[in-house]
Protein backbone atom coordinates (compact mmCIF):
# COMPACT_ATOMS: atom_id res chain seq x y z
CA UNK A 1 0.00 0.00 0.00
CA UNK A 2 1.25 3.51 -0.72
CA UNK A 3 2.25 5.75 2.09
CA UNK A 4 3.79 9.18 2.74
CA UNK A 5 5.66 10.31 6.29
CA UNK A 6 6.27 13.76 6.85
CA UNK A 7 8.75 13.20 10.27
CA UNK A 8 8.56 16.86 11.30
CA UNK A 9 5.46 18.37 13.08
CA UNK A 10 6.75 21.51 12.93
CA UNK A 11 9.78 23.19 10.89
CA UNK A 12 10.72 27.11 12.11
CA UNK A 13 12.74 29.13 9.83
CA UNK A 14 14.20 32.96 10.15
CA UNK A 15 13.07 34.98 7.57
CA UNK A 16 15.28 35.17 4.43
CA UNK A 17 16.92 31.65 4.94
CA UNK A 18 16.93 28.63 2.86
CA UNK A 19 14.34 26.18 4.06
CA UNK A 20 13.55 23.13 3.95
CA UNK A 21 9.97 20.49 4.69
CA UNK A 22 10.80 16.82 4.90
CA UNK A 23 8.79 13.86 3.05
CA UNK A 24 9.19 10.44 2.40
CA UNK A 25 7.04 7.76 0.47
CA UNK A 26 6.36 4.27 -0.09
CA UNK A 27 5.06 2.96 -3.13
CA UNK A 28 5.12 0.17 -5.49
CA UNK A 29 6.61 1.50 -9.02
CA UNK A 30 7.14 4.77 -9.91
CA UNK A 31 5.48 7.42 -8.02
CA UNK A 32 3.46 10.21 -8.58
CA UNK A 33 4.43 12.70 -5.72
CA UNK A 34 2.58 16.28 -4.70
CA UNK A 35 3.39 19.31 -2.48
CA UNK A 36 0.00 21.14 -1.23
CA UNK A 37 -0.12 23.79 0.86
CA UNK A 38 -3.11 25.20 3.55
CA UNK A 39 -3.76 28.66 4.88
CA UNK A 40 -6.33 28.49 7.69
CA UNK A 41 -9.81 27.52 7.57
CA UNK A 42 -8.78 27.47 3.42
CA UNK A 43 -8.83 24.47 1.40
CA UNK A 44 -5.62 22.72 0.19
CA UNK A 45 -3.69 25.21 -2.74
CA UNK A 46 -1.45 22.91 -5.39
CA UNK A 47 1.93 23.91 -5.38
CA UNK A 48 4.13 21.23 -7.32
CA UNK A 49 4.16 17.45 -8.36
CA UNK A 50 7.01 15.19 -9.67
CA UNK A 51 5.95 12.52 -12.84
CA UNK A 52 9.00 12.01 -14.24
CA UNK A 53 12.02 13.76 -15.50
CA UNK A 54 14.36 16.06 -13.86
CA UNK A 55 14.95 15.08 -10.09
CA UNK A 56 14.15 19.00 -9.41
CA UNK A 57 10.61 20.33 -9.70
CA UNK A 58 10.00 24.12 -9.62
CA UNK A 59 6.59 25.03 -8.91
CA UNK A 60 4.28 28.01 -7.50
CA UNK A 61 5.86 30.90 -5.33
CA UNK A 62 9.45 30.19 -5.17
CA UNK A 63 8.89 26.52 -3.61
CA UNK A 64 11.09 23.72 -5.40
CA UNK A 65 11.09 20.07 -4.31
CA UNK A 66 14.27 17.32 -5.05
CA UNK A 67 13.08 13.90 -5.77
CA UNK A 68 15.59 11.09 -4.66
CA UNK A 69 14.48 7.73 -5.76
CA UNK A 70 17.14 5.36 -4.28
CA UNK A 71 16.23 7.67 -0.54
CA UNK A 72 12.32 7.56 -1.59
CA UNK A 73 12.81 11.24 -0.50
CA UNK A 74 10.86 14.44 -1.66
CA UNK A 75 11.66 17.37 0.35
CA UNK A 76 10.36 20.74 -0.47
CA UNK A 77 12.45 23.83 -0.32
CA UNK A 78 12.77 27.34 -0.92
CA UNK A 79 16.19 29.32 -0.77
CA UNK A 80 14.93 32.14 0.87
CA UNK A 81 12.36 32.02 3.49
CA UNK A 82 9.37 34.78 3.92
CA UNK A 83 7.00 35.11 6.35
CA UNK A 84 4.10 34.75 4.19
CA UNK A 85 5.07 30.93 3.44
CA UNK A 86 3.97 30.50 7.23
CA UNK A 87 1.52 27.46 6.70
CA UNK A 88 1.11 23.67 6.76
CA UNK A 89 2.26 21.89 4.15
CA UNK A 90 1.58 18.79 3.04
CA UNK A 91 3.38 16.26 1.30
CA UNK A 92 1.29 13.42 -1.14
CA UNK A 93 1.48 10.66 -3.25
CA UNK A 94 -0.52 8.59 -5.71
CA UNK A 95 0.74 4.76 -6.67
CA UNK A 96 -0.88 4.32 -10.34
CA UNK A 97 -1.97 7.41 -12.59
CA UNK A 98 -5.36 6.55 -11.99
CA UNK A 99 -5.31 6.06 -8.38
CA UNK A 100 -6.42 8.18 -5.14
CA UNK A 101 -3.99 10.79 -3.81
CA UNK A 102 -2.77 10.10 -0.14
CA UNK A 103 -1.95 12.51 2.11
CA UNK A 104 0.71 12.91 4.70
CA UNK A 105 0.13 14.65 8.69
CA UNK A 106 1.63 17.58 7.44
CA UNK A 107 4.31 20.22 8.55
CA UNK A 108 3.36 23.63 10.20
CA UNK A 109 6.28 25.85 8.99
CA UNK A 110 6.83 29.21 10.99
CA UNK A 111 9.03 31.77 9.68
CA UNK A 112 10.00 34.31 12.02
CA UNK A 113 10.35 37.74 11.26
CA UNK B 1 -13.54 30.70 -14.31
CA UNK B 2 -15.19 29.36 -11.93
CA UNK B 3 -12.77 26.88 -9.02
CA UNK B 4 -14.50 24.09 -7.34
CA UNK B 5 -17.20 25.13 -5.44
CA UNK B 6 -18.69 23.53 -2.23
CA UNK B 7 -21.37 24.00 -0.27
CA UNK B 8 -22.60 24.74 2.62
CA UNK B 9 -19.00 26.50 3.96
CA UNK B 10 -20.10 25.76 7.33
CA UNK B 11 -22.82 23.24 9.07
CA UNK B 12 -23.94 22.37 12.63
CA UNK B 13 -25.86 18.95 13.15
CA UNK B 14 -26.88 17.04 16.34
CA UNK B 15 -25.44 13.39 16.78
CA UNK B 16 -27.61 10.98 15.01
CA UNK B 17 -28.72 13.44 12.30
CA UNK B 18 -28.24 13.22 8.57
CA UNK B 19 -26.03 15.66 6.55
CA UNK B 20 -25.62 16.25 2.59
CA UNK B 21 -22.50 18.73 1.26
CA UNK B 22 -22.37 19.24 -1.90
CA UNK B 23 -19.32 19.58 -4.76
CA UNK B 24 -19.33 21.69 -7.98
CA UNK B 25 -15.87 20.97 -10.06
CA UNK B 26 -14.15 22.77 -12.43
CA UNK B 27 -15.91 23.26 -15.45
CA UNK B 28 -14.74 20.24 -17.91
CA UNK B 29 -13.55 17.73 -15.15
CA UNK B 30 -15.33 14.97 -15.05
CA UNK B 31 -13.74 13.00 -11.69
CA UNK B 32 -14.60 14.27 -7.97
CA UNK B 33 -12.76 12.96 -4.95
CA UNK B 34 -13.93 13.59 -1.08
CA UNK B 35 -11.31 13.92 1.78
CA UNK B 36 -12.13 14.19 5.31
CA UNK B 37 -9.66 16.62 7.49
CA UNK B 38 -9.96 16.41 11.27
CA UNK B 39 -7.74 19.08 13.26
CA UNK B 40 -4.75 18.49 12.94
CA UNK B 41 -4.46 15.90 10.70
CA UNK B 42 -3.89 15.12 7.38
CA UNK B 43 -6.75 14.93 4.26
CA UNK B 44 -8.46 11.00 4.16
CA UNK B 45 -9.14 9.98 1.34
CA UNK B 46 -13.36 8.85 1.45
CA UNK B 47 -14.57 8.68 -2.30
CA UNK B 48 -13.17 9.30 -5.75
CA UNK B 49 -15.83 9.33 -8.65
CA UNK B 50 -15.46 9.04 -12.15
CA UNK B 51 -18.20 9.45 -14.74
CA UNK B 52 -20.40 8.77 -12.50
CA UNK B 53 -18.91 5.60 -10.84
CA UNK B 54 -17.35 4.82 -7.66
CA UNK B 55 -13.88 4.39 -8.51
CA UNK B 56 -11.96 4.33 -4.99
CA UNK B 57 -13.40 3.98 -1.65
CA UNK B 58 -11.14 4.76 1.90
CA UNK B 59 -11.73 2.93 4.91
CA UNK B 60 -14.80 5.02 5.79
CA UNK B 61 -18.02 3.26 7.09
CA UNK B 62 -20.87 2.48 5.47
CA UNK B 63 -22.85 5.60 6.94
CA UNK B 64 -20.68 7.32 4.12
CA UNK B 65 -22.10 7.04 0.86
CA UNK B 66 -21.70 9.36 -2.28
CA UNK B 67 -22.45 10.06 -5.65
CA UNK B 68 -22.25 12.11 -8.97
CA UNK B 69 -24.21 13.20 -11.23
CA UNK B 70 -24.80 13.64 -15.14
CA UNK B 71 -23.16 16.93 -14.84
CA UNK B 72 -20.60 15.64 -12.88
CA UNK B 73 -20.85 17.58 -9.63
CA UNK B 74 -21.37 15.40 -6.30
CA UNK B 75 -22.90 14.85 -3.37
CA UNK B 76 -21.24 13.24 -0.08
CA UNK B 77 -23.95 12.02 2.57
CA UNK B 78 -23.26 10.85 6.06
CA UNK B 79 -26.00 9.12 8.54
CA UNK B 80 -26.24 9.15 12.02
CA UNK B 81 -23.68 11.95 12.71
CA UNK B 82 -21.16 11.46 15.27
CA UNK B 83 -19.13 13.85 17.61
CA UNK B 84 -15.94 11.98 15.80
CA UNK B 85 -17.33 13.11 12.28
CA UNK B 86 -16.85 16.72 12.75
CA UNK B 87 -14.25 17.83 10.71
CA UNK B 88 -13.53 19.92 7.48
CA UNK B 89 -14.62 18.10 4.27
CA UNK B 90 -12.65 19.07 1.08
CA UNK B 91 -13.72 18.13 -2.49
CA UNK B 92 -11.36 18.29 -5.15
CA UNK B 93 -11.28 17.63 -9.32
CA UNK B 94 -9.19 16.69 -12.09
CA UNK B 95 -10.05 16.24 -15.87
CA UNK B 96 -9.62 13.01 -15.99
CA UNK B 97 -8.15 9.63 -14.50
CA UNK B 98 -5.96 9.03 -17.48
CA UNK B 99 -3.18 11.65 -16.64
CA UNK B 100 -0.67 12.96 -14.12
CA UNK B 101 -3.25 16.07 -12.76
CA UNK B 102 -3.27 17.30 -9.26
CA UNK B 103 -6.20 17.32 -7.28
CA UNK B 104 -7.39 21.26 -7.15
CA UNK B 105 -9.51 21.58 -4.21
CA UNK B 106 -12.45 23.40 -2.84
CA UNK B 107 -12.47 25.67 0.38
CA UNK B 108 -13.98 22.58 2.36
CA UNK B 109 -17.27 22.71 4.09
CA UNK B 110 -16.53 22.68 8.25
CA UNK B 111 -19.24 20.54 9.94
CA UNK B 112 -19.29 20.58 13.97
CA UNK B 113 -21.50 17.68 15.26
CA UNK B 114 -22.49 18.63 18.49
Amino acid sequence: AQSVAQPEDQVNVAEGNPLTVKCTYSVSGNPYLFWYVQYPNRGLQFLLKYITGDNLVKGSYGFEAEFNKSQTSFHLKKPSALVSDSALYFCAVRQNRDDKIIFGKGTRLHILP
Amino acid sequence: DAGVTQSPTHLIKTRGQHVTLRCSPISGHKSVSWYQQVLGQGPQFIFQYYEKEERGRGNFPDRFSARQFPNYSSELNVNALLLGDSALYLCASIPTLQGSYGYTFGSGTRLTVV
